[in-house]
């Protein structure tokens, strides 16, 4: 248990879809962290945000839709995704994102786009 | 090519062996970091490291910034082992808080 908490585990969606990703840390963390992992792939680095600011969109299309309400939850808005979105999408949270500490990982969303 | 590679891609073991996971790397960094994923997709952080060599239980991280590269030993590998492993780093400079992360090396642990 990190302490990162990713709802649902698993999700299948049509492309007409709309879903959101939820997830929560009560680490005290201020840094939160949306990363893409496609099969056969790195991680991808999709939205950073800071003090519920946002201060990272990694080209990121637009059908996917972060929000972050507070420190403590971050959520990822899902609408008329393709199936090449299918992947596992993780949410991570740091201290802060100076860069100087550790990451801590939800278990991540299995996406399944038909 | 990806600025992180690692090596081998796959690796088979039989238990109590001593395994050793390759990181190499192409930019200045500041931080290199070991992360463990199990089936079913949790991440684990393992070690962050920006010199020299951190020890875990069984588990030794070393890095050469010199040479740009890390090793992961595991020392009387155990079935419950079994995962990937995956290496990332983080920039010397600009938005240096970016991981750049490795495809990752999946351990198999045989009884």
């Amino acid at each position: 248990e990190t302490g990162v908490t990713q709802t649902p585990r698993h999700l299948v969606m049509g492309m007409t879809n709309k879903k959101s990703l939820k997830c929560e840390q009560h680490l005290g963390h201020n840094a939160m962290y949306w990363y893409k992992q496609s099969a056969k792939k790195p991680l991808e680095l999709m939205f950073v945000y800071n003090f519920k600011e946002q201060t990272e969109n990694n080209s990121v299309p637009s059908r996917f839709s972060p929000e972050c309400p507070n420190s403590s939850h971050l959520f990822l808005h899902l609408h008329t995704l393709q199936p090449e979105d299918s992947a596992l999408y993780l949410c991570a949270s740091s201290q802060d994102r100076s860069g100087g500490e550790k990451l801590f990982f939800g278990s991540g969303t299995q996406l399944s786009v038909l | 090519k990806n600025e992180v590679e690692q090596s081998p891609q796959n690796l088979t073991a039989q238990e109590g062996e001593f395994i050793t996971i390759n990181c190499s790397y192409s930019v200045g960094i500041s931080a290199l970091h070991w992360l463990q994923q199990h089936p079913g997709g949790g991440i684990v952080s393992l070690f962050m490291l920006s010199s020299g060599k951190k020890k875990h239980g069984r588990l030794i991280a070393t890095i050469n910034i010199q040479e740009k590269h890390s090793s992961l030993h595991i020392t009387a590998s155990h079935p419950r082992d079994s995962a990937v492993y995956i290496c990332a780093v983080r920039g010397s400079g600009g938005s240096n808080y970016k991981l750049t992360f490795g495809k990752g090396t999946l351990l198999t642990v045989n009884p």
